[in-house]
């Protein structure tokens, strides 16, 4: 089933202990993401990557690292976390070619930070 | 900058009627697509539907449909036969691709209920 999975599902931590939400696709997508969803704000892009080796700042990525070293997956990294990080947060992935692909999205992470 | 506006926060449905959730835009691209999602009270974002600009006929994805207005810039997700798990929240996006951005860009979203 082609899918995108992140992990984990919930997670409630505490400020300042680095946490790690991976991602990981298999419809052998170039291009993947990371949204933070939050009320009143909507969805908002953290980075993204256009294939492997090449990602890029979203609108918020302050207090947030990712990598790509490999096509299918995209790990979200967050060193020190705070409680503003507190969130849904959602990775997606798509076909490369742009405006008419649409990006299929995990099933969400919620962080609590506290 | 593109914008996707959704002047509906809610909407009443009953089981097995049709509705229309309302999405216009805002963009200077002639060549531009829009999709739909839907998030249930579970949480995940789920793709329904995509729309391009230039094709010439209403996209169409079971019980799922797009009223495509392209001179009005409106673009509305039309449900038929609502069911009872069609209750979620909805959203309409557009995908913003520049020289250095590549994002979704979302609408605030309406949230439809549907009763029996």
């Amino acid at each position: 089933e082609a899918q995108v999975t992140q992990n984990p599902r919930y997670l409630i931590t505490v400020t300042g202990k680095k946490l790690t939400v991976t991602c990981s696709q298999n419809m052998n997508h170039e291009y993947m993401s990371w949204y933070r969803q939050d009320p009143g704000l909507g969805l908002r892009q953290i980075y993204y990557s256009m294939n492997v080796e090449v990602t890029d700042k979203g609108d918020v990525p302050e207090g947030y690292k990712v990598s790509r070293k490999e096509k299918r997956n995209f790990p979200l990294i967050l060193e020190s976390p705070s409680p503003n990080q507190t969130s849904l947060y959602f990775c997606a992935s798509s076909k490369a070619g742009g405006i008419s692909q649409p990006q299929h999205f995990g099933d969400g992470t919620r962080l609590s930070i506290l | 900058a593109q914008k996707i506006t959704q002047t509906q926060p809610g909407m009443f449905v009953q089981e097995k009627e049709a509705v229309t959730l309302d999405c216009t835009y805002d963009t200077s691209d002639q060549s531009y697509g829009l999709f739909w999602y839907k998030q249930p009270s579970s949480g995940e974002m789920i793709f329904l539907i995509y729309q391009g600009s230039y094709d010439e006929q209403n996209a169409t994805e079971g019980r799922y449909s797009l009223n495509f207005q392209k001179a009005r810039k409106s673009a509305n997700l039309v449900i038929s036969a609502s069911q009872l798990g069609d209750s979620a929240m909805y959203f309409c996006a557009m995908r913003e691709v520049q020289r250095d951005t590549d994002k979704l860009i979302f609408g605030t979203g309406t949230r439809l209920q549907v009763f029996p």
